[in-house]
């Protein structure tokens, strides 16, 4: 089973206003972290935001947050008031297991978000 | 400061070459991982290292590919006798240090080409 999956291969968003990026997981361990990278077309990975497993509310960066579902495994990205700069790929990852068994991230096939004058 | 730093930052070479690929961590950072990126997916994990020592090279797609951290800085990944289906990007990371959010700080990546 895919453990991170990302079902939307492509999205629009009209300049300024709000979109989501749905982002399900699946994992057995209690503890994990769930990541939110942005990969514009010159390929750099940038990191966005971060939720643990056991945080109670959910992460807030700046117009990025993460609507975190831990019942239903799922992660969605928000980003308020696009920008045209917004316009990206956008990988969701989860780190699970304890940190010393080390801390490679499964990524998800990635959601390309474009946003429109 | 310095990010993570990666060369060459495109290779091309002739199926059954052998290529080399460096990354340069941000310094101090403990951690340090390389992922391949096939066009249009997400990245995939090929392997760690904490310090100089290789934890967990479970995601090297098979025994052509090889890494080493003998320093516990720099980083070199290396494929030999290249195959078409090793074109991809491979993308080194580093965080600096193995517990909490760890998170990682990513390089711009070799882009490698086998014709």
């Amino acid at each position: 089973a895919q453990k991170i999956t990302q079902t939307q291969p492509g999205m629009f968003v009209q300049e300024k206003e709000a979109v989501t990026l749905d982002c399900t997981y699946d994992t057995s361990d209690p503890s994990y972290g769930l990541f939110w990278y942005k990969q514009p077309s010159s390929g750099e990975m940038i990191f966005l935001i971060y939720q643990g497993s056991y945080d109670q509310q959910n992460a807030t960066e700046g117009r990025y947050s993460l609507n975190f579902q831990k019942a239903r495994k799922s992660a969605n990205l928000v980003i308020s008031a696009s920008q045209l700069g917004d316009s990206a790929m956008y990988f969701c990852a989860m780190r699970e297991g304890r940190v010393e068994y080390g801390n490679k991230l499964v990524f998800g096939a990635g959601t390309i978000l474009r946003v429109k004058s | 400061g310095a990010g993570v730093s990666q060369s060459p930052r495109y290779k091309v070479a002739k199926r059954g070459q052998d290529v080399a690929l460096r990354c340069d961590p941000i310094s101090g950072h403990v951690s340090l991982f390389w992922y391949q990126q096939a066009l249009g997916q997400g990245p995939e994990f090929l392997t760690y290292f904490q310090n100089e020592a290789q934890l967990d090279k479970s995601g090297l797609p098979s025994d052509r590919f090889f890494a080493e951290r003998p320093e516990g800085s720099v980083s070199t990944l290396k494929i030999q006798r290249t195959q078409q289906e090793d074109s991809a990007v491979y993308l080194c990371a580093s965080s600096p240090k193995s517990g909490g959010l760890n998170e990682q700080y990513f390089g711009p990546g070799t882009r490698l080409t086998v014709t």
